[in-house]
């Protein structure tokens, strides 16, 4: 069975700064792209940023580039998420999702078939 | 105001069918980008319904179906049933951002 396990998030002041994790397993963590997609409260889902499966290419929305950075561990099947200068408007629900299909060289847009529960990070003074 | 262009609510009766659209443009539906499906229940995570268009996860009733055409992509729920409730998103890729899209987001009640 697959599980995505997010922790890390909080209560962080505006220009603070956070680092968010995901925990996986029941897959071959190596092969899939990674991503983590967030939802602020009552509103949509959006898209922040995205791993290849060697972790080498990154991808991020522009709301977040040059702030955020996305990383990974496949010793440790892990995501990571360093989030800088963090902003209000960064307060959000943030969930680690997998990529559907094997991109380990990319990031394909085949759909995101499994999620974690989320953890949410509130930017507030 | 989302990229992918999506009905803010929909209703139906039991048994009932109803569809859900999701509008794009020439930079991502309309580009030939598969467009995927999401269900999610209050409080919960997000759930793959569809994906590359009509392709249903395994589990997933075949009540559901979806379709694309041009710069547009539904969802149709036949044999509506109370555990259908909640918000359904399309999801795609935007060539000229470079980015994953998701629509707004629909909130399905079965009346």
């Amino acid at each position: 069975e697959i599980q995505l396990m997010e922790s890390g998030g909080g209560l962080i002041q505006p220009g603070g700064s956070l680092r968010l994790s995901c925990e996986a397993s029941g897959f071959t963590f190596k092969n899939y792209a990674m991503n983590w997609v967030r939802q602020a409260p009552g509103k949509g889902l959006e898209w922040v940023s995205g791993i290849a499966g060697n972790g080498v290419s990154k991808y991020y929305a522009d709301s977040v580039k040059g702030r955020f950075n996305i990383s990974r561990d496949n010793s440790k099947n892990m995501l990571y998420l360093q989030m800088n200068t963090l902003r209000a408007e960064d307060t959000a629900v943030y969930y680690c999702a997998k990529a559907l299909c094997i991109t380990i060289f990319g990031v394909s847009n085949c759909g995101l078939d499994s999620w974690g529960q989320g953890t949410l990070v509130t930017v507030s003074s | 105001q989302s990229v992918l262009t999506q009905p803010p609510s929909v209703s139906g009766a039991p048994g009932q069918r109803v569809t859900i659209s999701c509008t794009g443009s020439s930079s991502n539906i309309g580009t030939d980008y598969d467009v995927h499906w999401y269900h999610q229940l209050p409080g919960t995570a997000p759930k793959l319904l569809m994906y590359g268009n009509i392709n249903r996860p395994s589990g997933v009733p075949d009540r559901f179906s979806g379709s694309k055409s041009g710069t547009s992509a539904s969802l149709a729920i036949t044999g509506l049933q109370a555990e259908d409730e909640g918000d359904y998103y399309c999801q795609s890729y935007d060539k000229s951002l470079r980015d994953f899209v998701f629509g707004g987001g629909t909130k399905l009640t079965v009346l």
